[in-house]
């Protein structure tokens, strides 16, 4: 039962262009959501959260929207850089619990 | 800091036999994780702990693994015996106590495991 999905196992991007990662989720009791930033031979680093309360966050070029009658989040990045090539996971967490359930992920490629 | 350490790196092991993930989590962090990465199920939670206690072990497969946090600095994942649909990489992260939103997890590098 998968409770946080990413449905598009892999996304190719031009540099410059705007990268959008898609994020739905089943359980309505989740009220924070993160995104993580995962390179080959490397774990998971934290990209961007936001809270239920909101329904944007944007720190720099990451912008993370969140619809929560729909049930999903999106992670854009604008422009895009080579750099930015990884798999980015969507995480969600409920109230003050320690536990994160994770997407599957999605690898982006960005080319030059 | 040198951030969460894993041991060892790389693990290739037969079918049948032992094998045991080692952990280091960041000093003063008081939530352990141990999660598995596949291609189809992505990072599950195997089990977590809060200071040495583990508290949600819903997610370990079955009776063949099994963790343990003796002390703050130290937790291993043990599974045996081994087989090799437990083949995949096994990250161990940790947190500080939750005080804000954030709760951001700190993950380790990572131990990839090959069972033949």
């Amino acid at each position: 039962d998968q409770q946080v999905k990413q449905n598009s196992p892999s996304l190719s991007v031009q540099e410059g262009r705007i990268s959008i990662l898609n994020c739905d989720y089943t359980n309505s009791m989740f009220d924070y959501f993160l995104w993580y930033k995962k390179y080959p031979a490397e774990g998971p680093t934290f990209l961007i959260s936001i809270s239920s309360i909101k329904d944007k966050n944007e720190d720099g070029r990451f912008t993370v929207f969140l619809n929560k009658s729909a049930k999903h989040l999106s992670l854009h990045i604008v422009p895009s850089q080579p750099g930015d090539s990884a798999v980015y996971f969507c995480a969600a967490r409920v109230g003050t619990a320690s536990k994160l359930t994770f997407g599957t992920g999605t690898r982006l490629q960005v080319t030059l | 800091d040198a951030g969460v350490i894993q041991s060892p790196r790389h693990e290739v092991t037969e079918m049948g036999q032992e094998v045991t993930l080692r952990c280091k989590p960041i000093s003063g962090h008081n939530s352990l994780f141990w999660y598995r990465q596949t291609m189809m199920r992505g990072l599950e939670l195997l089990i977590y702990f809060n200071n040495n206690v583990p508290i949600d072990d819903s997610g370990m497969p079955e009776d063949r693994f099994s963790a343990k946090m003796p002390n703050a600095s130290f937790s291993t994942l043990k599974i045996q015996p081994s087989e090799p649909r437990d083949s995949a990489v096994y990250f161990c992260a940790s947190s500080l106590p939750l005080a804000g939103p954030s709760n951001e997890q700190f993950f380790g590098p990572g131990t990839r495991l090959t069972v033949l």
